[in-house]
């Protein structure tokens, strides 16, 4: 079966830390990859998406995130957390029309 | 700039009440989707509408029923509200067009509680 999983439940950091948020799938083959970012109380925002060629995609606010195929992984960075990050995280994964989101990554950034 | 709109924000129903959520967008966008999001879990697509007279049932669309009533709005029901359905749903467009494409903008949800 089609599946996304974020391992970390929870991640903290401190602000001006580097951040990377963990996104593994199993699919037969490779799908459409996205990542959302969602502020408490608010909607999902696309942060970036891939679906094909370079596997280094840069995102809005200074995200980007890279997409390994022998991993089945497509792991989010940033190289400097500032306090406004602080969200839940979504990891997403498009196969044939279907898409499915992992259960979320919850960053705290700590002063 | 509006950009996705849901009413209302916050509900509370007695089981076997049943309820419309209303979604509107105002950036001419051809595709509309019903979300629902429950704690510990990601969005489960419960219908989405790939252009206007059109309707799909995605991953979870059991006791639930939707009209895309025209381009701008895409209305989500429960006839019979259970304890079940007490979730969070969040409505999403994108342009859309020819084949798929990922939800793009998002409503700031519908807290919906069912006693």
């Amino acid at each position: 079966a089609q599946s996304v999983t974020q391992p970390d439940i929870h991640i903290t950091v401190s602000e001006g830390a580097s951040l990377e948020l963990r996104c593994n799938y199993s699919y037969g083959a490779t799908p459409y990859l996205f990542w959302y970012v969602q502020s408490p109380g608010q909607g999902l925002q696309l942060l970036l998406k891939y679906f094909s060629g370079d596997t280094l995609v840069q995102g809005i606010k200074g995200f980007e995130a890279e997409f390994k195929r022998s991993q089945s992984s497509f792991n989010l960075r940033k190289p400097s957390v500032h306090w406004s990050d602080a969200a839940e995280y979504f990891c997403a994964v498009a196969y044939n029309n279907d898409m499915r989101f992992g259960a979320g990554t919850r960053l705290t950034v700590k002063p | 700039n509006a950009g996705v709109t849901q009413t209302p924000k916050f509900q509370v129903l007695k089981t076997g009440q049943s309820m419309t959520l209303q979604c509107a967008q105002d950036m001419n966008h051809n595709s509309m989707y019903w979300y629902r999001q429950d704690p510990g879990m990601g969005l489960r697509l419960i219908y989405y509408s790939a252009s206007e007279g059109t309707t799909d049932k995605g991953e979870v669309p059991n006791g639930y029923n939707v009209s895309r009533l025209n381009k701008r709005e895409f209305s989500l029901r429960l006839e019979s509200a259970a304890p079940s359905q007490t979730s969070v749903y969040f409505c999403a467009s994108s342009a859309g067009g020819e084949g798929w494409s990922q939800p793009q903008h998002f409503g700031d949800g519908t807290r919906l509680s069912i006693l």
